[in-house]
């Protein structure tokens, strides 16, 4: 089977960067995704790696490496609005016709 | 243009009642999916559809639970006999293709069984 371990629950200040990390275990590894959700919101989608190394987009950055089954979201001047459960998920060899999500990091930002 | 849309946005049901939830996909989207979402939990696979191959079922939690979709569009899942434990967001999302690394998330469906 598949799983994907997040840590729960992430505190940062405000114009601070933090990193979520997300470790894996799969049969026929695919490419990791990252998802934003606010409370009461559906998910967003964010980024995406299938090869090893950093993806940056704007703020938010995301870096894999398939060898170590291990990813991480790198968030960088952390605004208030960026309080939100973050999620990692993975799809598996063949594309993302069944994606696994892990259990969410929950990112709360303080003044 | 349209996202995803999800009806009802809220359902409250008597345990045992049966239940069905609507899924509009992004138009053009051949690639659908459904996810339960309990209370501060993650997101649980439930559904996939991909044009017009056999769906792939293997995350419906029991045989109570089914889903359609018919003309390779709108989306419909079922739940028979409902249950407590079956109380969370039922989430759909919509993708584009086979690279469904990128889905697009409907706002969901909570789903209060009493």
């Amino acid at each position: 089977g598949q799983s994907l371990e997040q840590p729960s629950e992430v505190t940062a200040v405000e114009g601070a960067i933090v990193q979520i990390n997300c470790t894996y275990q799969t049969s026929g590894f695919y490419g990791l995704s990252w998802y934003q959700q606010h409370d009461g919101g559906a998910p967003t989608f964010l980024s995406y790696n299938a090869l090893d190394g950093l993806e940056e987009t704007g703020r938010f950055s995301s870096f894999l490496s398939r060898s170590d089954s291990y990813g991480y979201l790198l968030l960088q001047e952390l605004q208030m609005k960026d309080s939100a459960s973050y999620f990692c998920a993975v799809g598996l060899s063949g594309g993302y016709q069944k994606v696994t999500f892990g259990t969410g990091t929950k990112l709360q930002v303080i003044p | 243009g349209a996202g995803v849309s999800q009806s009802p946005s809220n359902k409250v049901t008597e345990k045992g009642k049966d239940v069905e939830l609507r899924c509009d996909p992004i138009s053009g989207h051949t690639a659908l999916y459904w996810y339960r979402q309990s209370l501060g939990q993650g997101l649980e696979f439930l559904i996939y559809f991909q044009g017009n191959s056999a769906p792939d079922k293997s995350g419906l939690p029991s045989d109570r639970f089914s889903a359609e979709r018919t003309g390779g569009s709108v989306s419909t899942l079922t739940i028979q006999r409902t249950q407590q434990e079956d109380s969370a967001v039922y989430l759909c999302a919509s993708s584009p293709g086979r690279q469904n690394y990128e889905q697009y998330f409907g706002p969901g469906t909570r789903l209060t069984v009493t």
